[in-house]
């Protein structure tokens, strides 16, 4: 079952350090969004990509944070030089298309823990 | 701004039927979901409603009126497993040249009691 896989489901980075959190969107997909979600809190957008392009990336904060998806390989959301506040779940979703009654696909997320 | 609104939370007992409110203030309209977000999994789509009306879906409906800026989820035959949060998500323009994104509600955590 070739669904949406995010890893790692956990991980733990002391402040100051990168974190790397990757999705490989189910086949087929070309469109990917990333969210980040708190506790008890909805899904808040992030960034949206197709295959090399970054189409909108208005919910990213500007500093510290950047995402990808190249050509080959999974998506790449990366955040610099963690701090406490970037605890979070962040998950990845992706669809067939961009029309907009196309549904997403969610992963399991990336629980991002900051110590 | 955007604004969705959705009860916290909300109690139904196994067997009988709940509905789960979602009303929304957005620029532009293009489309609203529901998923299902079992506790640390990822949300699962349940509905998509564009047009005025009920979408029946098994156990499951979903009622939209885009003029009252308001939908409803629709759950019958309550299962245990159905203990969720539920989440309204709206399609709307959020940027100048009226690129749509999806508006999150908080979600309404839904107990079944036996």
């Amino acid at each position: 079952n070739a669904g949406v896989m995010q890893n790692p489901r956990h991980l733990v980075r002391r402040r100051g350090q990168e974190a790397r959190l990757r999705c490989s969107p189910m086949k087929g997909h070309s469109h990917v969004y990333w969210y980040r979600q708190l506790p008890e809190e909805g899904l808040k957008f992030m960034v949206y990509l197709q295959k090399e392009n970054i189409i909108d990336e208005s919910g990213m904060p500007k500093e510290r944070f950047s995402a990808e998806f190249p050509k080959e390989g999974p998506s790449i959301l990366r955040i610099q030089q963690v701090v406490r506040g970037d605890s979070a779940a962040y998950f990845c979703a992706s669809s067939g298309t961009g029309s907009h009654n196309s549904p997403l696909h969610f992963g399991n997320g990336t629980r991002l823990t900051v110590t | 701004g955007q604004n969705i609104d959705q009860p916290t939370e909300m109690t139904a007992t196994e067997g009988a039927i709940v509905q789960i409110n979602c009303t929304y203030q957005t620029s532009g309209f293009n489309g609203l979901f529901w998923y299902q977000q079992h506790a640390g999994e990822a949300p699962t789509f349940l509905s998509y409603n564009v047009l005025d009306g009920l979408e029946e879906k098994g156990r499951f409906s979903s009622f939209l009126s885009r003029s009252k800026g308001y939908s409803y989820l629709l759950l019958k035959e309550l299962q245990m497993k159905d203990s969720a949060s539920y989440l309204c998500a709206v399609r709307a323009a959020v940027l100048k040249d009226s690129n749509y994104q999806l508006i999150w509600g908080a979600g309404t955590k839904l107990i079944i009691k036996p």
